[in-house]
């Protein structure tokens, strides 16, 4: 089945700092979307982005198809950015089921 | 702008008991669906449904049963709890079935002693 890889598993910054999340995909895809959680919350969807750059403030995602790949840069973190960040991809030929990534677990220091 | 309400918020269990959990959306989505999270093992896929009475398996279906009595609301129950289990459970909706945004209820925290 699809397999979806984040990378890095941890990341600890200083405040301002920036960061570049990634996430790698096994097959083609035509459903994409990353994900904030704060410790015991829920998910929150931070971008759908199934294609090209979309950007939101601080966050910009880009997602580049035919390396079945996405990133997620946070620019000038802020401790309030800490969390984990998850990315979910749907196949070209099941888009309906997405597949998890396990997260890239954020904490932003002062 | 809608709201996914999941029930109850925390739900301790027997070993062996069955135990079900609610899930209500007011998006008048079409699509909903039924992860279980775990520490370290990201989301896997129960069940989800595409339509009203429309059942399909995930990954993780074994051990679960799921209704979908109306657009607005999916179910999911445990048959049979194991003991020492801890998970969280969330429900998720979708417009469509292919290429829109998901947005996630709070969840269910499920603990079994």
């Amino acid at each position: 089945g699809q397999q979806v890889q984040q990378s890095p598993t941890s990341l600890v910054l200083q405040e301002g700092e920036n960061a570049e999340l990634q996430c790698n995909f096994s097959t083609s895809l035509n459903s994409m979307q990353w994900f904030y959680q704060r410790p015991g919350g829920s998910l929150i969807s931070v971008f759908y982005n199934p294609s090209g750059t979309k950007q939101s403030g601080r966050l910009t995602s880009t997602t580049v198809i035919k390396e079945r790949r996405s990133s997620l840069h946070i620019s000038s973190s802020q401790i309030t950015d800490s969390g984990t960040y998850l990315c979910a991809m749907g196949p070209s030929n099941m888009g309906y089921k997405l597949t998890f990534g396990t997260g890239t677990s954020l904490l932003v220091d002062p | 702008g809608g709201i996914i309400t999941q029930t109850p918020k925390f739900l301790i269990g027997q070993e062996g008991q069955k135990l079900t959990l609610k899930c209500q959306q007011n998006f008048n989505h079409d699509t909903m669906y039924w992860y279980r999270q775990d520490s370290g093992k990201g989301l896997r896929l129960i069940y989800y449904s595409i339509t009203e009475n429309d059942l399909q398996k995930g990954d993780l279906s074994e051990g679960y049963d799921a209704s979908r009595e109306k657009k607005s609301s999916f179910s999911l129950t445990v048959t049979s709890a194991q003991k020492n289990e801890m998970a969280v459970f969330l429900c998720a909706s979708r417009l469509g079935v292919n290429q829109d945004t998901q947005y996630f209820g709070p969840g269910t925290r499920l603990l079994v002693l």
